[in-house]
């Protein structure tokens, strides 16, 4: 059974600091992982989606890692503004079963 | 592009009423869609997925009468909870995507969500 883990849980830094991420998974049976985006009370955002095939992708700030050998993907986040503040899931899209398995989320506070 | 419209976007209704939440795809045909329930500070959990024209699959411990879902067309799905009691207050949030196949490589496409509150 696929299990998503994500540390830390929650995360404060200053402004401007770079940061990351990380996102485990236990089956290494997944046909992509994304990163999304949460903030309080509202839907998902995506932000990125890294295919089995993939290493990394990068979209403006961000850039998204996978590797399926360790279980482990990370979000790097370059030169964190107090926007960025929100919620951040990862989650990995099971070849078994198809579905997608969250994880519990950073919750990450950018002080300005 | 890929836009995936719920609504409504908050409710509040007596306890034993049925609430009715939609889940539009409004640029691009969903033959998948995805009904999640996210309690507060906590994680998306998966309660059934549905393809258009079939039945839903429930997860386990998922009451199927209680959550009625139906996919009637490649860019409608609906959840109904039907007899709402305080214990179903939660949030609600739909996804959409392309691709039947089981493990599909394409993305699912969020919706805002439905803050569903009942008193």
């Amino acid at each position: 059974k696929q299990e998503v883990t994500q540390i830390p849980a929650a995360l404060s830094v200053p402004e401007g600091e770079n940061l990351v991420l990380n996102c485990s998974f236990t089956d290494s049976a997944i046909y992509n992982l994304q990163w999304f985006r949460q903030d309080p009370g509202k839907g998902l955002t995506s932000l990125l989606l890294i295919q089995s095939s993939q290493r990394e992708q990068t979209s403006g700030r961000l850039n998204a890692s996978l590797d399926k050998s360790s279980g482990r993907s990370t979000l790097y986040i370059a030169a964190s503004q107090p926007g960025d503040s929100a919620t951040y899931l990862c989650a990995g899209g099971s070849s078994n079963t198809g579905k997608l398995i969250f994880g519990q989320g950073t919750t990450l506070q950018v002080k300005p | 592009g890929a836009v995936v419209s719920q609504h409504p976007s908050w409710v509040i209704c007596k306890s034993g009423t049925s609430v009715k939440i939609e889940c539009r795809s409004l640029d691009f045909q969903a033959t998948t869609m995805f009904w999640y329930r996210q309690f507060p500070k906590q994680s998306l959990m998966l309660m059934a997925t549905s393809n258009e024209g079939s039945k839903a699959t429930y997860e386990q411990g998922v009451e199927k009468d209680k959550f009625l879902i139906n996919h009637a067309s490649l860019t409608l799905s609906t959840l109904t909870v039907t007899s709402a009691h305080p214990e179903d207050s939660s949030f609600y949030i739909c996804s959409a995507r392309t691709g039947q196949r089981l493990a599909s490589n394409q993305p699912q496409h969020f919706g805002d969500g439905t803050r569903l509150s009942i008193l």
